[in-house]
Order: C-alpha cells, then sequence, then structure tokens
C-alpha cells in the first residue's frame, strides 16, 4: 500500500511566479492536510480538506495560499507571486477522518525554494 | 487544544531505553495524547496515542499517569535511527471530522554509539 505521495519534491521558483504542489493520500483515505515548516521552525498547521470541499482554511494566510481536492486526482496547494518568505518544507498528510483518530500519515514534503 | 511542555533535547546510549516526557497539566477529559516523530528533513511519523490507559506497539509504549497530566513515551531499545524530534500532542477526538494536529517545538532525541 503505498504511502502518502508529494511531488515535486523540490521546487525552485523565481519571485513573482506560482507553485503548484500536489499531493496524492493513501490508497482509501478521504481528508488531506497541508502543513508548512518554515527552516528552524516545527510544522504548522495551513488547510485540512476533504473531498471537493476545504473544512478547515485557518492556517492558510489570506492572500495568494489557495488549496483544492478534487473529485479525482490529487490535492493541490498553490501559491501566486511566491516571495522569498514563502520558502519552506509543505507537508501533506492524509487521514481516514472518521471515528475521530487523527493518525495523519505524512508524505515526504516538497521543498520549496524562493530565489 | 491543551498546552505540552516537553525538555527541548535529550540523550539516549544506544539500545537503552529512551524515555521521552510530556506535561500536559491543563489536559481536559475527553483529549487524546499523541506521539509523532520527524526524522532530520523527513515528514513527521505517526508513533502512538492514548486516552488514559498505558498503551504499546511495535514502535513505543505510552505511560499516561493517572490524573492525566503528564506522560511518558518509551522506546525500549533505542537505535542511531531512532534519532529525530519527537512531538508530543494532545487534541480532542470528536465524532465529527478529524482536526489538525498543532505541533510545538518537541524534544530532540539523540541516541548515542
Amino acid at each position: 500500500n503505498a504511502g502518502v505521495m508529494q511531488n515535486p519534491r523540490h521546487l525552485v521558483r523565481r519571485r513573482g511566479q506560482e507553485a503548484r504542489l500536489r499531493c496524492s493520500p493513501m490508497k482509501g483515505h478521504s481528508h488531506v492536510y497541508w502543513y508548512r515548516q518554515l527552516p528552524e521552525e516545527g510544522l504548522k498547521f495551513m488547510v485540512y480538506l476533504q473531498k471537493e470541499n476545504i473544512i478547515d482554511e485557518s492556517g492558510m494566510p489570506k492572500e495568494r495560499f489557495s488549496a483544492e481536492f478534487p473529485k479525482e486526482g490529487p490535492s493541490i496547494l498553490r501559491i501566486q507571486q511566491v516571495v522569498r518568505g514563502d520558502s519552506a518544507a509543505y507537508f501533506c498528510a492524509s487521514g481516514l477522518g472518521r471515528g475521530g483518530f487523527y493518525e495523519q500519515y505524512f508524505g515526504p514534503g516538497t521543498r520549496l525554494t524562493v530565489t | 487544544d491543551a498546552k505540552t511542555t516537553q525538555p527541548p533535547s535529550m540523550d539516549c546510549a544506544e539500545g537503552r531505553a529512551a524515555n521521552l516526557p510530556c506535561n500536559h497539566s491543563t489536559i481536559s477529559g475527553n483529549e487524546y495524547v499523541y506521539w509523532y516523530r520527524q526524522i532530520h528533513s523527513q515528514g513527521p511519523q505517526y508513533i502512538i496515542h492514548g486516552l488514559k490507559n498505558n498503551e504499546t506497539n511495535e514502535m513505543a509504549s505510552l505511560i499516561i499517569t493517572e490524573d492525566r497530566k503528564s506522560s511518558t513515551l518509551i522506546l525500549p531499545h533505542a537505535t542511531l535511527r531512532d534519532t529525530a524530534v519527537y512531538y508530543c500532542i494532545v487534541s480532542m477526538r470528536s465524532s465529527g471530522s478529524a482536526r489538525q494536529l498543532t505541533f510545538g517545538s518537541g524534544t530532540q532525541l539523540t541516541v548515542l554509539p
């Protein structure tokens, strides 16, 4: 059973470009979470999605960031007009979301570097 | 969610038990204790969780005090590959949607040869 997959693993963007990060959850998981880890800091929650629904986006910056989890295909975290402060590791996690269990299974992350 | 307090770093000799403490004095009755770890640059890995009883799985044991204000994660025979940052997280279990995890600073465990 494949784990959570994220791609690309490394992404370099110039200031002002767009970054698209993709996350494929584990088979059978319908809940996806995105976290960001700035250099030398802990993970911070960004957004929680179910298929075609954003459940909680309280951790998302108000501008330039958006996320989706379509009926078919991976979840996408999109960052428009990237700035140097967006350089970070972005982790996706998936879970069953049923029964209240919070075991979340994390992917290997996408390391975004903005030059 | 209740706040947790962990020591910033600990060392452990290879082959010995690693005991990682966590204080969560404001935990409420319906909140669980979760442990995750993050090996350098990798995604966090779920280890174990519990409510009030001690728990054990293939990775670790979790000991929760009777008043639930603190807990200890035990790695019975630490190896070099257990070197990681260990996060203790307290979060409510609900019958509805699962909630996000709130990561603190964690404990950097270094297993020494």
